[in-house]
């Protein structure tokens, strides 16, 4: 079966660092283009950021473009967010999601204040 | 960066067919179509319908999804309590290269 865990999630302080990490299973990681999509408390889906299967192609948000790196290791199965000069709107769940959105992990929770 | 509209709720009865529409335009929804996903409470996403209009399997075929010019459909028939969720559609955007989101769509079975 396809899994997606992910983890690092947890309080930070506003202008603080973070990395994230999701971990594949059940599927062939390296095929696949992966995406970070967040979720504000009591707010809809927002995509965050996508890296690609096989051309190495990265895009951002424009609300995260130049603080968020995505990066992923396909030997480790894994695909990480570094999340740098944390804002309180940066407070969300994270989900890792396949490809075109086609499987969500269970997210982890990032939560930005003093 | 601009996204994908959809009705905020839609309420029928028990049995009914509801209809939840997504509206974008011809460098998103147009292009390439609109994936559906159905999230709970505390619950993360599932996808019900691929960009192409079909299903995973295991979804009811209750839930259809179509796509007409830059607006796509998602219409579940025969409404079931458990069918009491949110609803969003998403498609990637040629010219933004972005996946876009709609703004969810509460449905409510009376």
């Amino acid at each position: 079966d396809v899994q997606l865990v992910e983890s690092g999630g947890t309080l930070a302080q506003p202008g603080g660092s973070l990395r994230l990490s999701c971990a594949g299973s059940g599927f062939k990681f390296s095929s696949y283009g992966m995406n970070w999509v967040r979720q504000a408390p009591g707010k809809g889906l927002e995509w965050v950021a996508h890296f690609s299967g096989s051309s190495n192609t990265i895009f951002y948000s424009e609300s995260v473009k130049g603080r968020f790196t995505i990066s992923r290791d396909d030997a480790k199965n894994s695909l990480y967010l570094q999340m740098n000069s944390l804002r309180a709107e940066d407070t969300a769940v994270y989900y890792c999601v396949r490809g075109a959105l086609d499987f969500w992990g269970q997210g982890t929770l990032v939560t930005v204040s003093s | 960066q601009a996204g994908l509209t959809q009705p905020a709720s839609v309420s029928k009865g028990l049995g009914q067919t509801a209809t939840v529409t997504c509206t974008g335009n011809k460098n998103n929804v147009g292009n390439q179509g609109a994936a559906w996903l159905q999230q709970f409470q505390g619950q993360p996403p599932k996808v019900l319908s691929y960009r192409n209009n079909s299903r995973p399997s295991g979804i009811s075929e209750r839930f259809s999804a179509s796509r007409s010019g830059n607006t796509a459909s998602l219409t579940i028939t025969g409404l079931q309590p458990e069918d009491g969720a949110d609803y969003y559609c998403s498609a990637w955007d040629n010219d933004l290269t972005a996946w876009l989101f709609g703004g969810g769509t509460k449905v409510t079975v009376l």
